[in-house]
């Protein structure tokens, strides 16, 4: 039973243009939402997250919506860079143990210039 | 920024022998760490909770007997794959919350690849 999903394996963006990778969830406990970039053989890095008290957060060219009550979240980055290129995983956690966080199963990100 | 460091960061070994991987938690304690598997192109997969002075919290479906996890100290956490198998062959990922990344916030160390022959 998966409880972060992120429906697109991949996605190819052009340089320049808006990337939106998107994760669902099914857990209503879940109240903080992360996202994490991941590049080959190496351990995933903090991206941005997100409290459910807000419905967007911005940094910089990142930007993450959320909608509780259809229990979906987006990351947007624009403009996409070739250095964008990498592995974003969703990931959430309960106010219960927020330690324990959730991964998604990924959506691999090709920016082309 | 927090930094936790594994090694190694790939190990190769015949299968039946035991492998052991480090996470330290290199600018802040850590009584907390959690261990983490990948499947090619699939998903991280919490394996366990480790926690210093006591026993690790495994998830459901991990042996505890075959993946032994020590936290003797704030900043080290041990994983130990004994007897290992080719189906073990995966890459392992510790992590740990904590340091000036942000209270709810896990960094992640770079990952091990294991290979069992």
């Amino acid at each position: 039973d998966q409880q972060v999903k992120q429906n697109s394996p991949s996605l190819s963006v052009q340089e320049g243009r808006i990337s939106i990778l998107n994760c669902d969830y099914t857990n209503s406990m879940f109240d903080y939402f992360l996202w994490y970039k991941k590049y080959p053989a190496e351990g995933p890095t903090f991206l941005i997250s997100i409290s459910s008290i807000k419905d967007k957060n911005e940094d910089g060219r990142f930007t993450v919506f959320l909608n509780k009550s259809a229990k979906h979240l987006s990351l947007h980055i624009v403009p996409s860079q070739p250095g964008d290129s990498a592995v974003y995983f969703c990931a959430a956690s309960a106010r219960t143990s927020y330690d324990k966080v959730i991964f998604g199963p990924g959506t691999s990100l090709s920016v082309i210039p | 920024g927090a930094v936790v460091s594994q090694h190694p960061s790939w190990v190769i070994c015949k299968s039946g022998t035991s492998v052991k991987i480090e996470c330290r938690s290199l600018d802040f304690q850590a009584t907390t760490m959690f261990w983490y598997r990948q499947f090619p192109k699939q998903s991280l997969m919490l394996m366990a909770t480790s926690n210093e002075g006591s026993k690790a919290t495994y998830e459901q479906g991990v042996e505890k007997d075959k993946f032994l996890i020590n936290h003797a100290s704030l900043t080290l956490s041990t994983l130990t794959v004994t007897s290992a198998h080719p189906e073990d062959s995966s890459f392992y990922i510790c992590s740990a919350n904590g340091g000036s990344t942000g209270a709810n916030v896990l960094t992640f160390g770079a990952g091990s690849r294991l290979t069992v022959l």
